[in-house]
């Protein structure tokens, strides 16, 4: 079965580094989205992607964080510079080309701790 | 702006014994409803969802919801749960077609065998 990939699993960094995270969605998903879930709470949005068009961003601090889909298939969530208040479990989603009933598939999730 | 309220972040119970989680949302309009499981050491799973049609869903593991729009409700029951139903649940609800997913805080459901 097709499963959405991330990359690392677990990362450790210090306050003021700069982290990236990266996704594979599932093959011939055109969306795909980063959430961000702080412990104790449920996933929170950061950016959406349809292809390589970011289609909501709204969420995303943008003085530090960017995320990008160069050809509208992987993508890259970077951080920089982390604080601590960033550490949280990062995951990715993916679905296929927008639809009414669309699923949303998601990854293991990348768990950062900021020191 | 638009939020998912669920009743219990933590809940135990028996094996045989009867689940009902409860969710509420904020917006009045027109929304889809989700339920995800998140399994120990298991990704972010769709349990069942509601977009229109019969309020009364049929999930996967023998779960179902009720979407009750007079109450803006959507909860989660199962008659009788079994350990391997141990895992974190989360609601989600999206405003019309191709908006945002926003999820409650989840509830973790322990099963005691």
């Amino acid at each position: 079965e097709a499963e959405v990939a991330q990359s690392p699993r677990y990362k450790i960094t210090e306050k003021s580094q700069a982290v990236a995270f990266w996704c594979d969605p599932i093959s011939g998903h055109a969306t795909l989205y980063w959430y961000r879930q702080i412990l104790g709470q449920g996933p929170e949005l950061l950016v959406q992607f349809q292809d390589e068009s970011v289609v909501d961003d709204s969420q995303l601090p943008k003085d530090r964080f960017s995320a990008e889909r160069l050809k509208g298939v992987d993508s890259t969530l970077k951080i920089q510079p982390a604080e601590l208040g960033d550490s949280a479990m990062y995951l990715c989603a993916s679905s296929p080309r927008e639809r009414e009933e669309g699923e949303q598939y998601f990854g293991p999730g990348t768990r950062l701790t900021v020191t | 702006a638009q939020s998912v309220s669920q009743h219990n972040h933590h809940v135990i119970l028996s094996e045989a014994a009867s689940l009902e989680l409860g969710c509420n949302y904020s917006y009045g309009g027109t929304v889809n409803l989700f339920w995800y499981v998140q399994y120990p050491g298991q990704h972010l799973q769709l349990l069942l969802k509601y977009f229109s049609g019969d309020p009364l869903v049929k999930g996967i593991k023998g779960f179902e919801a009720e979407f009750i729009k007079s109450k803006f409700s959507f909860n989660l029951r199962k008659p009788s749960v079994q350990w391997s139903d141990t895992a974190e649940y989360f609601c989600a609800v999206r405003k019309e077609y191709g908006n945002k997913l926003v999820f409650g805080a989840g509830t973790i459901l322990r099963v005691k065998s």
